[in-house]
C-alpha cells in the first residue's frame, strides 16, 4: 500500500514569490493535514482537509492556503514568501478526521528553503 | 490549553543499555496518544497509537505505555539503528489538530 506521497522534496525560492505543495493521501484516507516543521517551532499545525473542506485552521498569516480535490489529494500554497518560510512541510492523511482518534501518517515532506 | 511536554531533550545510551523516554500530556478528553520516529531529513513514521490509561503496545524493542498523564517509551537493549527523533502527539479537542512534544532525540552508540 503507497504512503502519503509529497512533490516536490526539495525546492528553493526567493522573497516575494509563492509555492505551491502538492500531497497524494494514503488510498482510501479522507483527510488531509498540514504541518511545517522548523528547528526552533517544531511541528506546527497549518490547516486540515476532510471532503475538500477545510476543518481546522492554525496559526499562520494568510499567505498560508490550501485546498483539497474531489480525489483527496491536496495542495498548499504559500504567497509572498519570507526568509521565515524556511522549513520541513509534511503532509498527513488519516481514513477520518484526526479529532475521532485515527491513525495519522506523514509524507516524507517538501524541504522549501527561501532566499 | 492543551500541552504537550517530552523529556530528556536528548538521550545518549550505549547499545544493549535500555532507557525510557517520557511524554507528559494535558489535554481536555484523550482521542489517542501517537508515537512517531523521526529521521534526520525524513517525516515522522508512525509507532504507536494508545486510547486508555493502561494499555501497553510493543514493536521490536519498543514498548509504549499510557497512564492518565504521561507516556513512556521504553527501548529495550538499543542498537545504533534506534538512533532518531521520538515525537510524541495528541489531537487537541475538537480541532483535529495534533500537538506534538519538542521530540527525544536519541543516539545509541555501538
Amino acid at each position: 500500500k503507497a504512503g502519503v506521497t509529497q512533490t516536490p522534496r526539495y525546492l528553493i525560492k526567493t522573497r516575494g514569490q509563492q509555492v505551491t505543495l502538492s500531497c497524494s493521501p494514503i488510498s482510501g484516507h479522507r483527510s488531509v493535514s498540514w504541518y511545517q516543521q522548523t528547528p526552533g517551532q517544531g511541528l506546527q499545525f497549518l490547516f486540515e482537509y476532510f471532503s475538500e473542506t477545510q476543518r481546522n485552521k492554525g496559526n499562520f498569516p494568510g499567505r498560508f492556503s490550501g485546498r483539497q480535490f474531489s480525489n483527496s489529494r491536496s495542495e498548499m500554497n504559500v504567497s509572498t514568501l519570507e526568509l521565515g518560510d524556511s522549513a520541513l512541510y509534511l503532509c498527513a492523511s488519516s481514513p477520518g478526521t484526526a479529532n475521532t482518534g485515527n491513525t495519522i501518517y506523514f509524507g516524507e515532506g517538501s524541504w522549501l528553503t527561501v532566499v | 490549553e492543551d500541552q504537550v511536554t517530552q523529556s530528556p531533550e536528548a538521550l545518549r545510551l550505549q547499545e544493549g543499555e535500555s532507557s525510557s523516554l517520557n511524554c507528559s500530556y494535558t489535554v481536555s478528553g484523550l482521542r489517542g496518544l501517537f508515537w512517531y520516529r523521526q529521521d534526520p531529513g525524513k517525516g515522522p513514521e508512525f509507532l504507536f497509537t494508545l486510547y486508555s490509561a493502561g494499555e501497553e503496545k510493543e514493536k521490536e524493542r519498543l514498548k509504549a505505555t499510557l497512564t492518565k498523564k504521561e507516556s513512556f517509551l521504553h527501548i529495550t537493549a538499543p542498537k545504533p539503528e534506534d538512533s532518531a527523533t521520538y515525537l510524541c502527539a495528541v489531537p487537541s479537542g475538537n480541532t483535529g489538530k495534533l500537538i506534538f512534544g519538542q521530540g527525544t532525540t536519541l543516539q545509541v552508540k555501538p
